[in-house]
């Protein structure tokens, strides 16, 4: 079946150090992943996206993520963490089911940032 | 520019009753798509629509429908409110191609009594 997981239901930085953000993922053929962030009482936003090329794709607020082919993983990185990167933040994957393209999401990670 | 714009953002129902939740966009975007939002699930696909007058059922289909008569409005309707339907419903929309990203509205958040 295809699917997302993210493995860790939250995770705790101190503001300054790097983050990192687990995301695995099982589809057939080459996959279309995304990342968004959700802040309390607010939808989804966009944060970056690999689709093909470079391994290494950047997105908005500093965000970067690593799609890696071999362990079937797409983490989110940040290099110094901000306590305003405090939110929920999902991984989907686009499917194409039924003749048409869906996203899947994973259940979600709740990044911490304390001062 | 609104983007996509979803109400109400609150709503109380009673066991049985059936209300519509309303979403639209201004972007004229080809897919529109219904999620509902729970707690350690994530966003589970309930109905989507990939143009005007064709809409398909996606994950969570039970007891609800939907109609895409315009480009424009998506709406979601629940025949008979249950408190398994408790939950933060998202609406989002998208261009056609696999490779755009969703534009979320920002919810509503429904209770069932």
């Amino acid at each position: 079946a295809q699917s997302v997981a993210q493995p860790e239901d939250q995770v705790n930085v101190a503001e300054g150090n790097p983050l990192t953000v687990k995301c695995t993922y099982s589809v057939s053929g080459n996959p279309y992943l995304f990342w968004y962030v959700q802040y309390p009482n607010r939808g989804l936003q966009f944060l970056l996206k690999y689709i093909t090329g470079d391994n290494l794709v950047k997105g908005s607020y500093g965000f970067e993520a690593e799609f890696n082919k071999s362990q079937t993983s797409f983490h989110l990185k940040k290099p110094s963490a901000l306590v305003s990167d405090s939110a929920l933040y999902f991984c989907a994957v686009r499917v194409f089911s039924g003749g048409y393209n869906k996203l899947i999401f994973g259940a979600g990670t709740r990044l911490a940032v304390h001062p | 520019n609104a983007g996509v714009t979803q109400t109400p953002k609150f709503q109380v129902l009673k066991t049985g009753q059936s209300m519509t939740l309303q979403c639209a966009q201004d972007m004229n975007h080809e897919y529109m798509s219904w999620y509902r939002q729970d707690p350690g699930m994530g966003l589970r696909l309930i109905h989507y629509s990939v143009g005007a007058g064709i809409t398909d059922q996606g994950e969570v289909p039970n007891g609800y429908n939907v109609s895409r008569s315009t480009t424009e409005d998506f709406p979601l309707r629940l025949l008979s409110a249950a408190p398994s339907q408790t939950s933060v419903y998202f609406c989002a929309s998208s261009l056609g191609a696999a490779d755009q990203p969703q534009h979320f509205g920002d919810g509503t958040r429904l209770s069932i009594l």
